[in-house]
C-alpha cells in the first residue's frame, strides 16, 4: 500500500531560525515528490517539484532534498518568517503500472513561526 | 490569469440533502482533480476528470458521489442524501495535462452538514 509519512506532526519555531521537514514514501515505482505549502482554510501550493534524478531543488528560501534509494525527502526553510506558519504537505505519486500515478498525500506538518 | 475557481467556498446542509460543488479550472486546463480534506488528515485522492470524461473515480464512494465535467461549464461534484460524515474540505485541482505533475489547488469548499 502506498504510503507518505510525514515528521515531526507539528512544529514550533522562533522568526529567522532554519528548520527541516521530512518525508519517508513507500511508493514504487516512484515518478515524482511534490512539496505543498497549505495555510489555513486555502488549497495547497507547490512549492517545489523533484523527479527520480533531481536530489536536491530549491525555491527561495525552500530547498528540498530527495534520496530516491532510501525513499526519504526532506524540506529546509531557511532564516523563517512569520507567514511560514502553515502545514507542509509531502506528495508522492508513482509509475504505472506497478505504482499508481494518482498522488498519495502526507498529512502534513504543521509549522508555527512565533516572532 | 485566474486561478482554480470553486464555490461556493462555505457549504451547509442538513442530513439528508443535496449538496453540489462546483471547481472552474484555470483557463486552459483540460484535467480537474477532486479531492478531500478530512479535519487532521491528509487530502485523499476522489476522482480526476478531462472534459467529458471521467478517468479515475476509484477514490471516489460508490454510492450518493458523483463527478462530472461536462464541455461547458465547471466541474461539478455532487453529493447525494449527505451525512455527517461528509462534513469535509473539499479541493478541486487542475492542470493542463495528463503528463502535467504540477497541480493547481482551488480554495476548497468547507462542507459542514448538521
Amino acid at each position: 500500500k502506498n504510503q507518505v509519512e510525514q515528521s515531526p506532526q507539528s512544529l514550533i519555531i522562533l522568526e529567522g531560525k532554519n528548520c527541516t521537514l521530512q518525508c519517508n514514501y513507500t511508493v514504487s515505482p516512484f515518478s515524482n515528490l511534490r512539496w505543498y505549502k497549505q495555510d489555513t482554510g486555502r488549497g495547497p501550493v507547490s512549492l517545489t517539484i523533484m523527479t527520480f534524478s533531481e536530489n536536491t531543488k530549491s525555491n527561495g528560501r525552500y530547498t528540498a532534498t530527495l534520496d530516491a534509494d532510501t525513499k526519504q525527502s526532506s524540506l529546509h526553510i531557511t532564516a523563517s518568517q512569520l507567514s511560514d506558519s502553515a502545514s507542509y504537505i509531502c506528495v508522492v505519486s508513482g509509475v504505472p503500472p506497478g505504482g499508481s500515478y494518482i498522488p498519495t498525500f502526507g498529512r502534513g506538518t504543521s509549522l508555527i513561526v512565533h516572532p | 490569469n485566474a486561478g482554480v475557481m470553486q464555490n461556493p467556498r462555505h457549504l451547509v446542509r442538513r442530513r439528508g440533502q443535496e449538496a453540489r460543488l462546483r471547481c472552474s479550472p484555470m483557463k486552459g486546463h483540460s484535467h480537474v482533480y477532486w479531492y478531500r480534506q478530512l479535519p487532521e488528515e491528509g487530502l485523499k485522492f476522489m476522482v480526476y476528470l478531462q472534459k467529458e470524461n471521467i478517468i479515475d473515480e476509484s477514490g471516489m464512494p460508490k454510492e450518493r458521489f458523483s463527478a462530472e465535467f461536462p464541455k461547458e461549464g465547471p466541474s461539478i461534484l455532487r453529493i447525494q442524501q449527505v451525512v455527517r460524515g461528509d462534513s469535509a474540505a473539499y479541493f478541486c485541482a487542475s492542470s493542463p495535462s495528463r503528463l502535467d505533475v504540477t497541480q493547481y489547488f482551488g480554495p476548497g469548499t468547507r462542507l459542514t452538514v448538521l
